[in-house]
């Protein structure tokens, strides 16, 4: 059975520091891996997606790694802003459906 | 629309009533998905619909509940005799669903209280 973890679950950062947030799952065997924001109250935003043939992405600050043989994936934010704070998910596709994450909660103090 | 639009984004009932969730996807996307987020847990899976197959109901949590996808685009999720454990965000997405790469887009939700 296929679990997603995400360390640490919650993360409070002074701005401008470059930090990394962990997804690790137990199965290899996705076709991909999505990561995602959250806002309170909102739904989510999809953040960058990482096919099982890729092994990263970037998209503005934000660079996501994924490493399939051992199960893991980082999300690297560069130069923190207070608008990133939000609950960060990620999810991987084993078929037809995604299976997330608990999410960690990012904070970024002025 | 540009994204996945839910209605309503808030509805408050009665437990024992009866209640009905509406999702629009994307323009185009034929993969079409359900998820139950609730107070201080993940997101649980509960509904998949891709294109004309049969959908992947086997996160439905009981026969209580029950969607539909008319035309191949809006859904409806249908919670019969709500209970108060129901309460929760009910997430709706869409992805393209070219084989199982696409990436998937969320709407804003429709959060529902069981009094």
């Amino acid at each position: 059975k296929q679990e997603v973890t995400q360390i640490p679950a919650a993360l409070s950062v002074p701005e401008g520091e470059n930090l990394v947030l962990n997804c690790s799952f137990t199965d290899s065997a996705i076709y991909n891996l999505q990561w995602f924001r959250q806002d309170p109250g909102k739904g989510l935003t999809s953040l960058l997606l990482i096919q099982s043939s890729q092994r990263e992405q970037t998209s503005g600050r934000l660079n996501a790694s994924l490493d399939k043989s051992s199960g893991r994936s980082t999300l690297y934010i560069a130069a923190s802003q207070p608008g990133d704070s939000a609950t960060y998910l990620c999810a991987v596709r084993p078929g037809g459906k995604l299976i997330f994450g608990q999410g960690t909660e990012l904070s970024v103090k002025p | 629309g540009a994204g996945v639009s839910q209605s309503p984004s808030n509805k408050v009932t009665e437990k024992g009533k009866d209640v009905e969730l509406r999702c629009d996807p994307i323009s185009g996307h034929t993969a079409l998905y359900w998820y139950r987020q609730s107070l201080g847990q993940g997101l649980e899976f509960l509904i998949y619909f891709q294109g004309n197959s049969a959908p992947d109901k086997s996160g439905l949590p009981s026969d209580r509940f029950s969607a539909e996808r008319t035309g191949g685009s809006v859904s409806t999720l249908t919670i019969q005799r709500t209970q108060q454990e129901d309460s929760a965000v009910y997430l709706c997405a869409s992805s393209t669903g070219t084989g199982w790469t696409g990436e998937l887009f969320f709407g804003e939700g429709s959060r529902l209280t069981v009094l």
